[in-house]
């Protein structure tokens, strides 16, 4: 079975410019999150997807964040602009339905210059 | 504001010796995780406790979750090189969906042959 997909694995830019980070959950899974971990510190949910409702994005920046899942399946997160503290991995996680076991991409590591 | 302490945030060990994990909090949650996350790739989850007083084992892993539910731990006997990663503890809200979890910084463990 295939896992979590992410891309890019790595991304620098520098301040005030845009970013996008892609997810493709495992097949099936009808719950996809993106969690932001920053150096040293453990993972911080953003958002969280039922198929391609948000059921809770009470700790995504929504000034410069934003996310959708297309059509249930995939998902992307921009960030735009981007800010020095935004610097981190952005993790991708889904599950089968949202009390079920949380599997975890690579994450995509973004640096802000 | 819920939050998880962990303890230590380091361990560096030599092969064959044990360890124990702490993970507390002032707050009560309905289960809790434990995950293991190497360098360059997303938690995995080991386990995940719901009841009061709970033991697990997993091989030499040992995981007990808190009779009031408010801490746990991880015992590791006769610790491996294999077993070198971050381990991260991450509590689930009473009425919250199962990826909407408080994680802790962690414990980076080194086990040296």
């Amino acid at each position: 079975e295939a896992g979590v997909a992410q891309s890019p694995r790595y991304k620098i830019i520098e301040k005030r410019q845009s970013v996008a980070f892609w997810c493709n959950p495992i097949s099936g899974h009808a719950t996809l999150y993106w969690y932001q971990q920053i150096l040293g510190q453990g993972p911080k949910l953003l958002i969280q997807f039922q198929n391609n409702g948000v059921v809770d994005d009470s700790q995504l920046p929504k000034d410069r964040f934003s996310a959708e899942r297309l059509k249930g399946v995939d998902s992307t997160l921009k960030i735009q602009p981007a800010k020095l503290e935004d610097s981190a991995v952005y993790l991708c996680a889904s599950s089968l339905y949202s009390t079920g076991e949380l599997f975890f991409g690579e994450g995509s590591r973004l640096t802000v210059l | 504001t819920q939050l998880l302490e962990q303890s230590p945030q380091f361990l560096s060990i030599q092969e064959g010796e044990n360890l124990t994990v702490y993970c507390n909090s002032s707050s009560v949650f309905s289960s809790l995780q434990w995950y293991r996350q190497e360098p360059g790739e997303g938690p995995v989850l080991l386990v995940t406790v719901v009841t009061g007083g709970e033991v697990k084992k997993l091989k030499r892993l040992t995981f007990q979750f808190g009779d009031a539910r408010k801490d746990s731990s991880l015992h590791i006997t006769a610790a491996q090189p294999g077993d070198t990663g971050l381990y991260l503890c991450a509590g689930g809200s009473y009425g919250g969906s199962q990826g909407n979890l408080i994680f802790g910084k962690g414990t980076k463990l080194s086990v040296k042959p």
